[in-house]
């Protein structure tokens, strides 16, 4: 298995859609968890982190299964704006290296 | 509210030339790293630095060289350009090891 595999995409929706994506991470020592945004030929900006717990940002609601070694973003509502390259960020273990997955490339219709 | 700032944005090497990326950040972080994304690819981890005078290998360091001689710049260094080292290249740093990362605008580098 990759250390962190994400849906490939592309999704496509139309404004007012709900989105899921998912992420699998190897490592079972992984000890942080994030999702970033990345638009167009831009830098990753930090979308939210993701806790044991699940943890809700209006319209964004990000959950862990650490038995499973999955992490998934739920979008409700869809905006045009939420058009943008998705990455599941994992950290390997105690150590300092983040893994990022390849991204998810959502597009959002009118 | 500069934060991570990188030179140059863009730029054009020829096979077997030298550069070095600049980087600088303005918010007394300890962490710092740079990382390559190719497209349709994640990023990967070059260098990464957990303070001044301390640097370590990330995943794909061959081809390159860091530096840490402050807190705020982390330069890197690629020597003898390759066409494989095409690609856009950010500067990122941390607070703390597994806190939130802040990039750079990254560098567009293309080697022909």
């Amino acid at each position: 298995r990759k250390e962190v595999e994400q849906d490939p995409g592309p999704f496509n929706v139309p404004e007012g859609a709900t989105v899921a994506f998912n992420c699998t991470y190897s490592n079972s020592a992984s000890q942080s968890f994030f999702w970033y945004r990345q638009d167009c030929r831009k830098e990753p900006k930090l979308l939210m982190s993701v806790y044991s717990s699940g943890n809700e940002d209006g319209r964004f609601t990000a959950q862990l299964n650490r038995a499973s070694q999955y992490i998934s973003l739920l979008i409700r509502d869809s905006k045009l704006s939420d058009s943008a390259t998705y990455l599941c960020v994992v950290t390997q273990g105690s150590n300092y290296k983040l893994t990022f997955g390849k991204g998810t490339l959502l597009t959002v219709n009118p | 509210n500069a934060g991570v700032t990188q030179t140059p944005k863009f730029r054009i090497l020829k096979i077997g030339q030298s550069m070095t990326l600049q980087c600088t950040q303005d918010m007394n972080h300890n962490y710092m790293y740079w990382y390559r994304q190719d497209p349709g690819m994640g990023l990967k981890l070059i260098y990464y630095s957990v303070g001044a005078g301390i640097t370590d290998k990330g995943e794909v360091p061959n081809g390159y060289n860091v530096s840490r001689s402050t807190t705020e710049d982390f330069p890197l260094r690629l020597e003898l350009a390759a066409p494989s080292q095409t690609s856009v290249y950010f500067c990122a740093s941390s607070y703390v090891p597994d806190g939130e990362l802040f990039f750079g605008e990254g560098s567009r580098l293309t080697v022909l």
